[in-house]
């Protein structure tokens, strides 16, 4: 079935350090993707998502490329600061079905 | 716009009790989905409402049920508690049927059984 694998966390960084997560996918039809980020005691936010091939989502910095070919949606920032400290989750949607979750990454960055 | 709003925000029951978790949805949205967070299972699709119908379930024993009103508003039970059921139970809801529209998620409903 339909699978999302993120890297194991957690994360740590120094400000302004550059960020990548890695989120690869399984999926037998053209899935949407997607990253949420959740802070401490709080639901889930949407971070970014891109809905085919080649697409970038971008948002407060952070940017991740739908790549096909890699089956691929690796969360990128160039400068990290400490308020981005939280649990970063990847997620596909196949078409009429339902979101699936990666594990989560918990990123810390330290001052 | 208002987000997705979930009550209670916290709650405690005992073992063999029941319980009800509300969620209203963002204004115009039709579609109400539910999912449980726990540290061991990661996050899990429970069901799906679009226009008062489930439209799509998991894998989960029929002790939770859900339903949706006429106004998208709708409602989680889960009857005769269990100690694993506890969890943060989170409810997202989209305008339209799932594909590529996006879930905006609520705070969620965390629920302790004791």
């Amino acid at each position: 079935g339909d699978s999302v694998t993120q890297m194991e966390g957690p994360v740590t960084l120094s400000e302004e350090a550059f960020l990548t997560i890695n989120c690869t996918y399984t999926a037998t039809g053209y899935p949407s993707l997607f990253w949420y980020v959740q802070y401490p005691g709080e639901g889930l936010q949407l971070l970014l998502k891109a809905t085919k091939a080649d697409d970038k989502g971008s948002n407060k910095g952070f940017e991740a490329t739908y790549r096909k070919e890699t089956t691929s949606f690796h969360l990128e920032k160039g400068s990290v600061q400490v308020s981005d400290s939280a649990v970063y989750f990847c997620a596909l949607f196949p078409p009429l079905d339902k979101l699936i979750f990666g594990t989560g990454t918990r990123l810390q960055v330290f001052p | 716009k208002a987000g997705v709003t979930q009550t209670p925000r916290y709650l405690i029951k005992t073992r063999g009790q029941q319980v009800t978790l509300s969620c209203s949805p963002i204004s115009g949205h039709r579609s109400v989905s539910w999912y449980q967070q726990t540290p061991g299972q990661g996050l899990q699709f429970l069901f799906e409402y679009f226009s008062e119908t489930q439209r799509n379930k998991g894998n989960f024993p029929g002790r939770f049920s859900g339903r949706q009103f006429s106004n998208s508003r709708s409602e989680m039970n889960v009857s005769t508690l269990e100690l694993g059921d506890s969890a943060l139970y989170l409810c997202a809801s989209s305008p339209g049927a799932s594909g590529t529209d996006t879930q905006y998620f609520g705070p969620g409903t965390r629920l302790t059984v004791l």
